[in-house]
């Protein structure tokens, strides 16, 4: 699997969009950018998938560049519940059970 | 929102004995894992399970690690002799197929913090 890069840490206003980028720039033809995000200690929890189109759900955008050496995953309106870390994870899509293997992630922190 | 339980929520136990943490995936998952992650430290990949038996498991996954599903709804870890190494936070986590047999989405369980003394 791809090795991620992202920054370790952000900060965004309540109300603003959160970008959070991560770069991936060994990613194969059909290896699939995730991102899950981990609130203080909780269990992860998927957010978004994407394999070379953009891709949007009730929770947030992503973003795949054209050449797909990064992305970026947007929370239009930050509130102070998306507080956690964010991992962006690239993973081979195959048949079966698909492991994932997190790295250090980026630490969103939404501010009043 | 169908979900994914463990417990307990907090197991105490001493150097040397032996542990199960236990999970129940969501009903109509058939892809089943578990992770770990130490205090201040990155969430790792320990085992994979699928149709009763292990599908992938790590090098943290050694001798002293087992998993089972013993009924159609739980799924344990067992760790045979603890280490003091082996304090960490334990997550469960599954997954449902899609029509190609892959998975996209694993749903993770709120963990298990295991102590080592």
């Amino acid at each position: 699997d791809a090795k991620t890069t992202q920054p370790p840490s952000m900060d965004c206003a309540e109300g603003r969009a959160a970008n959070l980028p991560c770069n991936h720039s060994t990613i194969s033809g059909n290896e699939y950018v995730y991102w899950y995000r981990q609130i203080h200690s909780q269990g992860p929890q998927y957010i978004i998938h994407g394999l070379k189109n953009n891709e949007t759900n009730e929770m947030a955008s992503l973003i795949i560049t054209e050449d797909r050496k990064s992305s970026t995953l947007i929370l239009p309106h930050a509130t102070l519940r998306d507080t956690a870390v964010y991992y962006c994870i690239v993973r081979l899509y195959q048949t079966g059970a698909n492991n994932l293997f997190f790295g250090t992630g980026t630490r969103l922190t939404v501010i009043p | 929102e169908p979900e994914v339980t463990q417990t307990p929520s907090h197991q105490v136990t001493q150097m040397g004995q032996e542990v199960i943490l236990r999970c129940v995936p969501i009903s109509n998952h058939l892809y089943f894992y578990w992770y770990r992650q130490i205090l201040g430290q990155k969430v790792e990949f320990l085992v994979s399970f699928y149709n009763n038996e292990i599908s992938e498991k790590s090098e943290i996954f050694d001798d002293q690690f087992s998993v089972e599903r013993p009924d159609g709804s739980n799924f344990t870890l067992k760790i045979r002799s603890t280490k003091l190494e082996d304090s960490a936070m334990y997550f469960c986590a599954s997954s449902v197929p899609t029509t190609t047999g892959s998975s996209y989405e694993q749903y993770f369980g709120p963990g298990t913090r295991l102590t080592v003394t």
